[in-house]
C-alpha cells in the first residue's frame, strides 16, 4: 500500500542552525502539506503546497520556514535558523486531489533543538 | 482561537464495550469531517470520514455521527478491542481550504 515516508526520524540540531526535513508523498497525490505537534500539544496545520507553489499557510509559518519540492518525488521543510521552540513533530501529508479530502500522513521526524 | 475542540483528553473503556469520542467545531463554512488514530511514535492514520451531507457514515466496528445543528459530531467504536487504545483525533475542512484543522485529541485506552 502507498505510503508517505519522511526522513530522518529523528533530528537533533543546534539552535541558530539550519535543519531541512525530507519527505516523499504518495506518487499521484497533488496536494502537500507540512503539519507539526509540540509535545502534548494538537497538531497544527503549518503550510499546503499544491501546483509547485505555496497555497495555505499558518500564522506559525514564517520567514524561517519554507518549503520546496526539488523534484518529481521529494518534498522538502527547510527551517533556516532553527530556536528551542521549534522542538516537535514534523509530520508530512498527501492528499490525492480536490476529489478527495482525506490526507494522509508520513510517521514524522521528531526534531529537537538543544 | 480552536475551531475544532475535544473537550475530553482521556477515556477509558472496557474491551467488549462502546467507546464514544466526541468533537465540537464552531466554524459553520466545516462540510468535512475526519477522524485520525494516532499511536505513539507514528503518523495520524486516517480512521473514517463524514460529509456535511451525511449524518452518519459507518464502516465495521466505527461509526461517525454528525449533527450539524450543534455543530457536534462524534465517533463510535463498537465493540471496543485493546488494539483501539491511541490518540484520536478529530479534524475539520471546508470546500476551498486545502488544510485540515485539528482537535487537541483523546487518548482511549481499552482495558482488557
Amino acid at each position: 500500500e502507498p505510503e508517505v515516508t519522511q526522513t530522518p526520524s529523528h533530528q537533533v540540531t543546534q539552535m541558530g542552525q539550519e535543519v531541512i526535513l525530507r519527505c516523499v508523498p504518495i506518487s499521484n497525490h497533488l496536494y502537500f502539506y507540512w503539519y507539526r505537534q509540540i509535545l502534548g500539544q494538537k497538531v497544527e496545520f503549518l503550510v499546503s503546497f499544491y501546483n509547485n507553489e505555496i497555497s495555505e499557510k499558518s500564522e506559525i509559518f514564517d520567514d524561517q520556514f519554507s518549503v520546496e519540492r526539488p523534484d518529481g518525488s521529494n518534498f522538502t521543510l527547510k527551517i533556516r535558523s532553527t530556536k528551542l521552540e521549534d522542538s516537535a513533530m514534523y509530520f508530512c501529508a498527501s492528499r490525492k486531489d480536490t476529489l478527495f479530502r482525506e490526507a494522509f500522513f508520513g510517521q514524522g521526524t521528531r526534531l529537537t533543538v538543544v | 482561537d480552536q475551531q475544532v475542540k475535544q473537550n475530553s483528553p482521556s477515556l477509558s473503556v472496557q474491551e467488549g464495550r462502546i467507546s464514544i469520542l466526541n468533537c465540537d467545531y464552531t466554524n459553520s463554512m466545516f462540510d468535512y469531517f475526519l477522524w485520525y488514530k494516532k499511536y505513539p511514535a507514528e503518523g495520524p492514520t486516517f480512521l473514517i470520514s463524514i460529509s456535511s451531507i451525511k449524518d452518519k457514515n459507518e464502516d465495521g466496528r466505527f461509526t461517525v455521527f454528525l449533527n450539524k445543528s450543534a455543530k457536534h459530531l462524534s465517533l463510535h467504536i463498537v465493540p471496543s478491542q485493546p488494539g483501539d487504545s491511541a490518540v484520536y483525533f478529530c479534524a475539520a475542512s471546508q470546500t476551498g481550504a486545502n488544510n485540515l484543522f485539528f482537535g487537541t485529541g483523546t487518548r482511549l485506552t481499552v482495558i482488557p
